[in-house]
């Protein structure tokens, strides 16, 4: 089973601030990574998949890049409405899909 | 717009059943894959199952497997989680997805989830 280390846990930022998130693979997973925001009391929401491709819907400032076992989740200018859990997961070797343990992200 | 819609939750006792349903709209529920995933509370995702557009295919996590059974009833635009032999670590949100397409295998819309607590 491939599992996925996130980090930071949290990350708090200012209003404006860029957002770095990390995701990183226990083997090469190739570009099968996508990217969920849950924000409080709401279900997920895809945002990036295949590591750099936005939803339908997703707002530019949020990109997605990386391949092999490293990734990166960025939200260029952090708004209040991007307060969030944030998770990655993996469908390069499934079943399990599996999923990172989160990196929450706080406005400072 | 699409949407889905989890019903069935509530407070089991362990060693009991649960059927979780979830009723889906919006779009040509037949061509879609349907994921099950769950969070404990306070925790992280957790998949737990998909199911083919067909319903000919079924996959599973080894946490559930062979105690859980994901199917659908396309007539009905329905998909169920029968859980047997609940557990208290079953306890969480049970969230049902559609999958995004048939080539990438995401659970990329989400119901509101049904909550499950598995007490004695």
């Amino acid at each position: 089973e491939i599992v996925l280390t996130q980090s930071p846990a949290t990350l708090s930022l200012s209003p404006g601030e860029r957002a770095t998130l990390s995701c990183r693979a226990s083997q090469s997973i190739s570009n099968y990574l996508a990217w969920y925001q849950q924000k409080p009391g709401q279900a997920p929401r895809l945002l990036i998949y295949d590591a750099s491709n936005r939803a339908t819907g997703i707002p530019a400032r949020f990109s997605g890049s990386g391949s092999g076992t490293d990734f990166t989740l960025t939200i260029s200018s952090l708004e209040p409405e991007d307060v969030a859990v944030y998770y990655c997961q993996q469908r390069k070797d499934w079943p399990p899909l599996t999923f990172g343990g989160g990196t929450k992200v706080e406005i400072k | 717009q699409v949407q889905m819609v989890e019903s069935g939750g509530g407070v089991v006792q362990p060693g009991r059943s649960l059927r979780l349903s979830c009723a889906a709209s919006g779009f040509a529920f037949s061509g879609y894959g349907m994921h099950w995933v769950r969070q404990a509370p306070g925790k992280g995702l957790e998949w737990l199952a998909v199911i083919s557009y067909d319903g000919r295919n079924e996959y599973y996590a080894d946490s559930v497997k062979g105690r859980f059974t994901i199917s659908r009833d396309n007539s009905k635009n329905m998909l169920y989680l029968q859980m047997n032999s609940l557990r208290g670590e079953d306890t969480a949100v049970y969230y049902c997805a559609r999958n995004q397409r048939p080539t990438l295998i995401n659970p990329a819309d989400w119901g509101q989830g049904t909550r499950v607590t598995v007490s004695s």
